[in-house]
This record gives structure tokens, sequence and C-alpha cells, in this order.
């Protein structure tokens, strides 16, 4: 089945620096969603891509689609302790279910 | 955004016991909800795919026998975990869409399963 590989595992910044993670897929991609979770917590939907090449912002957020949608990241700009969390991209299939990948999870020192 | 209630958030129990778990949409209907599993650390795994009406979808791997899903209206789905044993501990989480194609999902809190 699809699957996506989703790297690091884990990230440790200093408060202000930056941070991205990667997802990558063996097979084109119709879209790619992004959640956040936060420790204790439940995903929560942060934005569907869904054109080649797309980029999209969200304050300090900057999400990208690979030309060829076989590949996401997620950059965050500048850190702060609230971006804290397991960042999950998840790609969904012709059925409607949605596949997470492994995570990467944030760790921010003030 | 639209809101989905799941409960119990926690539930201790003794090896052998069920439990169950409800799944609510609120304020929409859902045509489809799926319900994950999720270790420490770990990413969310699929379990079932409930469609109201029908017969959940299982992914290869989950015991259907084990994990009885009903989907039985629009707003509720239900996770009875049967004859729990410790290693079924984990952090169960159900999700609602409106449509079944590339839709967003909500999530509820989820219920942490402890079994004794």
């Amino acid at each position: 089945g699809q699957q996506v590989m989703q790297i690091p595992q884990y990230q440790h910044v200093q408060e202000g620096e930056d941070f991205t993670t990667y997802c990558n897929s063996s097979t084109t991609l119709s879209n790619i969603q992004w959640y956040k979770q936060r420790p204790g917590g439940h995903p929560v939907f942060l934005i569907q891509l869904v054109k080649s090449g797309e980029v999209k912002k969200q304050k300090r957020l900057t999400f990208q689609f690979g030309e060829a949608k076989k590949n996401s990241s997620l950059h965050i700009t500048a850190t702060q302790t609230t971006d804290v969390g397991t960042y999950f991209c998840a790609l969904s299939s012709n059925t409607g279910k949605l596949i997470f990948g492994q995570g990467t999870t944030l760790q921010v020192k003030p | 955004g639209a809101v989905v209630s799941q409960h119990p958030s926690w539930v201790i129990c003794k090896s052998g016991t069920s439990v169950k778990i409800e799944c609510r949409s609120l304020d929409f209907q859902a045509t489809t909800m799926f319900w994950y599993r999720q270790f420490p650390k770990q990413s969310l795994m699929l379990m079932a795919t409930s469609n109201e009406g029908s017969k959940a979808t299982y992914e290869q791997g989950v015991e259907k026998d084990k994990f009885l899903i009903n989907h039985a209206s629009l707003t509720l789905s239900t996770l009875t975990v049967t004859s729990a044993h410790p290693e079924d501990s984990s952090f169960y989480i159900c999700s609602a869409t409106r449509t079944v194609l590339n839709e967003k999902l909500f999530f509820g809190s989820g219920t942490q399963l402890s079994v004794l």
C-alpha cells in the first residue's frame, strides 16, 4: 500500500532557530495533509496541499508540495516554545483513509 | 470547526474485560469515521474504517473479533475492545470526515486504555 517516509524523527532546537520536517513518497500523491499533535493531545489539522509546486504559509509555518507531488515539507521560522509537538504528514488514499507518516517530534529549548 | 467528542478519555480495566469507546460528531454528519491506535512516541496506525450502516473495513493485522466497531448512525461510532489484555493498552483515537475523499479529519480527544 501507499506509504510516506518522514524525517527526521526528532529535532531539538534552540528557541528562535528554524525547523524543517520532510515527507517523501515513492508514488505520486493526489494531496498531502499536515497535522500537529501536542504532547498528550490529539492531532489537529494544519493544512492540505493539492497542487504541484504549491507553497502555503501560515504565519511562521511554510508548507511546500514538490513539483512531482512525491514530497512535501513543513518549515517553521524562528521557533517558539509553543511550537513543541509532533508534526505528521498524511496522505489520503483513493478510499478516503488517511495514512500518517512517522512524525517529527520537535523540542524547543527556551 | 467541526467537533468530534470521544469518551471516555481514559479507562483502566482488568484483563479479560471488555471496554467500549464512543465517538460522536457533534455538529455534522460523519459519513465515515476512522479508528486509530497510537503507542507512545509512535505514529497513528489506522485500525479500521467505519461507514454508517455497513460493516467496518479493517486494516491488515487488526482482529475484527477483537476490536468490534459499530457505526449505527451518522453521528456515532463505537469501538469495543473485547477480552482486553495488557498488550491492548494504548491510546485509541477516532476521527471523522464529512465526505469520503480527500477531506481533512477531525479527531476526537482520544482514549487512553490501560489493561491491568
